[in-house]
């Protein structure tokens, strides 16, 4: 199916550890998105990238790093994962930069960080 | 300052009736988009309505429809015939086109938990 794919969908981590989160998408979509999902606070912008050779920080981009592998991949890094990193990560992806094109989303990556 | 005010954390209706979810934004663009998606228990992100900041109509989309009041800067999600599997997280999202230059992205509301009782 076409679509945003993430893996893992759940992790558990040991404080220290690192790892990286994987995200594709088949839909030729030029921008991807990283995003945290925390309760009460919605979904913030971790990192994005607008077009293949490009990647920018967003609201809360400390602590993690992103490659945009190819136009289908942009995966997430926590170099050294801490407790205030426990979340709901989200991938997304969307087909063009107007104010009128919303993102297909990935499942989500249940993260939590003892 | 918050650019989504989403001001129900949670609300509950009863099934076959309808129910509105608020939300209000802040921008000073001109151009601007607005959208809703539903976040059921499964956890994914489900897009259910668009609004753009030129469109006359309100936007609907089945049994869903946005209430688009553009000088109050509000963009309610109306749900008629509630339904059992309506229950989920639902938030409001707003994409800017910054004539001041700056990358364009979806800002999320808080959400608001709906819960549906037979």
């Amino acid at each position: 199916n076409a679509g945003v794919t993430q893996t893992p969908k759940f992790q558990v981590l040991k404080t220290g550890q690192s790892m990286t989160l994987q995200c594709a998408q088949d839909m030729n979509h030029n921008s991807m998105y990283w995003y945290r999902q925390d309760p009460g606070m919605g979904l913030r912008l971790i990192y994005y990238s607008a077009s293949e050779g490009t990647t920018d920080k967003g609201e809360v981009p400390n602590g993690y790093n992103v490659s945009r592998l190819n136009k289908r991949e942009f995966s997430l890094r926590l170099e050294s994962a801490a407790p205030s990193q426990t979340s709901v990560y989200f991938c997304a992806s969307s087909e063009g930069q107007g104010f009128g094109y919303g993102y297909t989303f990935g499942s989500g990556t249940r993260l939590t960080v003892v | 300052a918050q650019k989504i005010t989403q001001t129900q954390p949670g609300m509950f209706v009863q099934e076959k009736e309808a129910v509105t979810l608020d939300c209000t934004y802040d921008t000073s663009d001109q151009s601007y988009g607005l959208f809703w998606y539903k976040q059921p228990s499964s956890g994914e992100m489900i897009f259910l309505i668009y609004q753009g900041s030129y469109d006359e109509q309100n936007a609907t989309e089945g049994r869903y429809s946005l209430n688009f009041q553009k000088a109050r800067k509000s963009a309610n999600l109306v749900i008629s015939a509630s339904q059992l599997g309506d229950s989920a997280m639902y938030f409001c999202a707003m994409r800017e086109f910054p004539f001041s230059g700056g990358y364009n992205k979806l800002i999320f509301g808080a959400g608001t938990r709906l819960a549906v009782h037979p």
